[in-house]
């Protein structure tokens, strides 16, 4: 079965800290990686996405995401977190069997 | 706003009751999925229809149950409730049902159960 895991479950930073989230997924077979943000009181909403090629993906707002296939890691970073940052952050696989994993989510706290 | 609207926002029932929560996609896109979002369990994917027909199934139980209508609307249908199932349920659409499909999810509909 496959499955997500999230290294941190709460994240605290200052502004202007670079930020790295950890995800680790576990599947052998071909997947599709997604960063997902839910800022407070709003719903879901993609961050970036991983589909094929080059492993370095840029989203919106300055967020990137590695693919390391045989770490089988899809990491996101931001060099200078901002306030508005704070989030809680989501790292999820889709398969081919049509099923949508998502890691616990990782609350991003950032301070002024 | 994602396009994807979900109803009531709030429900407060009793155990052993039923519920049913109401799910609209967006306009064109044919997949709607649903998740449970608890406080111990993060988000979990309960299932998949696409136009019509279950497509994925995940964790989701057998007093739970779900169907998509031909105008594309889903609803979610949570039976002999028990305490533990107050969470918040998190209906999604998408286009298709490939693996890199973008999913856009709707606000939730926030379930207490007492």
């Amino acid at each position: 079965a496959q499955s997500v895991s999230q290294h941190n479950h709460h994240v605290i930073l200052s502004e202007a800290a670079s930020l790295e989230l950890g995800c680790n997924y576990s599947y052998g077979g071909t997947v599709n990686l997604f960063w997902y943000v839910q800022y407070p009181g709003q719903h879901l909403q993609l961050l970036l996405k991983y589909f094929s090629g080059d492993p370095l993906v840029k989203g919106i707002k300055g967020f990137e995401a590695e693919f390391i296939k045989s770490k089988f890691s899809f990491n996101l970073r931001k060099p200078s977190v901002q306030w508005s940052d704070t989030a809680e952050y989501f790292c999820a696989v889709n398969t081919n069997a049509g099923k949508s994993t998502f890691g616990d989510g990782t609350t991003l706290t950032v301070k002024p | 706003d994602s396009g994807v609207t979900q109803t009531p926002k709030h429900l407060i029932t009793a155990t052993g009751q039923r519920v049913t929560l109401r799910c609209s996609p967006r306009s064109g896109d044919l997949s709607v999925y649903w998740y449970q979002q608890s406080l111990d369990q993060g988000l979990q994917f309960l299932i998949q229809y696409y136009n019509g027909e279950e497509r994925a199934k995940g964790n989701i139980l057998e007093r739970f149950s779900a169907q998509q209508f031909p105008d594309l609307h889903s609803e979610l249908n949570l039976s002999s409730l028990e305490l533990g199932d107050s969470a918040l349920y998190f209906c999604a659409s998408s286009v298709g049902t490939h693996r890199g499909d973008e999913q856009f999810f709707g606000p939730g509909t926030r379930l207490t159960v007492l």
